[in-house]
């Protein structure tokens, strides 16, 4: 079936420094990535849609140059955290399709720890 | 955009029991309904889907029946196990390449 890699797992920085997630997708090419963001106890909020080779179409409320992503090729999609601030911190997930599929494969997710 | 409700937001059953969690969802165009269920500090896993063409679906003890008048779908979990514990979320997409939009979870205890 369709596995999705999602590195780091975990990741713990300092204040104002960057991170970079990546997602890929390993036995299929993945047209469309999305990335949420899970805060404890609570839904998937799906921060932004990403299409290999287009800018990512963020959601409402969510900062662009913050919450960088890209999506060079059909397998990665990455999303850099720019300045991270303790407020960031957070589970933070992709997922993945593939042209003319219905469902999406889950990443295994990435805990990120601002200190 | 598309509105999805879940509930219950927690639900506690005795192991053997049975366990429904109802979604309502308020895009007519939405014809794509996916159940995830993920464990604590897990990814999301695909329990079982339906597409709008059909009103149920089923697996083994897992089950998914469609209303698309009354716009809402519902998961069923019959004879529960304890390893059914877990958080499950039920989603509606308008098909293929788009989005999903997420229930906000109900936690599922199965009580030994």
């Amino acid at each position: 079936g369709a596995v999705v890699s999602q590195h780091p797992s975990w990741v713990i920085c300092k204040s104002g420094t960057s991170v970079k997630i990546e997602c890929r997708s390993l036995d299929f090419q993945a047209t469309t990535m999305f990335w949420y963001r899970q805060f404890p106890k609570q839904s998937l909020m799906l921060m932004a849609t990403s299409n290999e080779g287009s800018k990512a179409t963020y959601e409402q409320g969510v900062e662009k140059d913050k919450f960088l992503i890209n999506h060079a090729s059909l397998t990665l999609s990455t999303l850099t955290v720019t300045s991270a601030h303790p407020e960031d911190s957070s589970f933070y997930i992709c997922s993945a399709t593939e042209f003319g599929a219905y469902g999406y494969t889950f990443g295994s997710g990435t805990r990120l720890t601002v200190v | 955009g598309e509105n999805v409700e879940q509930h219950p937001s927690t639900l506690s059953v005795q192991e053997g029991d049975s366990a429904v969690i109802k979604c309502t969802y308020s895009d007519s165009a939405s014809n794509y309904f996916p159940w995830y269920k993920q464990e604590l500090g897990k990814r999301p896993q695909l329990i079982i889907d339906i597409r709008s063409n059909v009103g149920e679906k089923k697996d083994q003890r897992i089950a998914v029946t469609l209303n698309k008048t009354a716009k809402h779908f519902s998961l069923h979990i019959t004879e529960t196990q304890p390893e059914d514990s877990a958080v499950y979320f039920c989603a509606a997409s308008r098909g293929t390449g788009n989005q999903f939009y997420f229930g906000t979870g109900t936690s599922l205890t199965v009580i030994p």
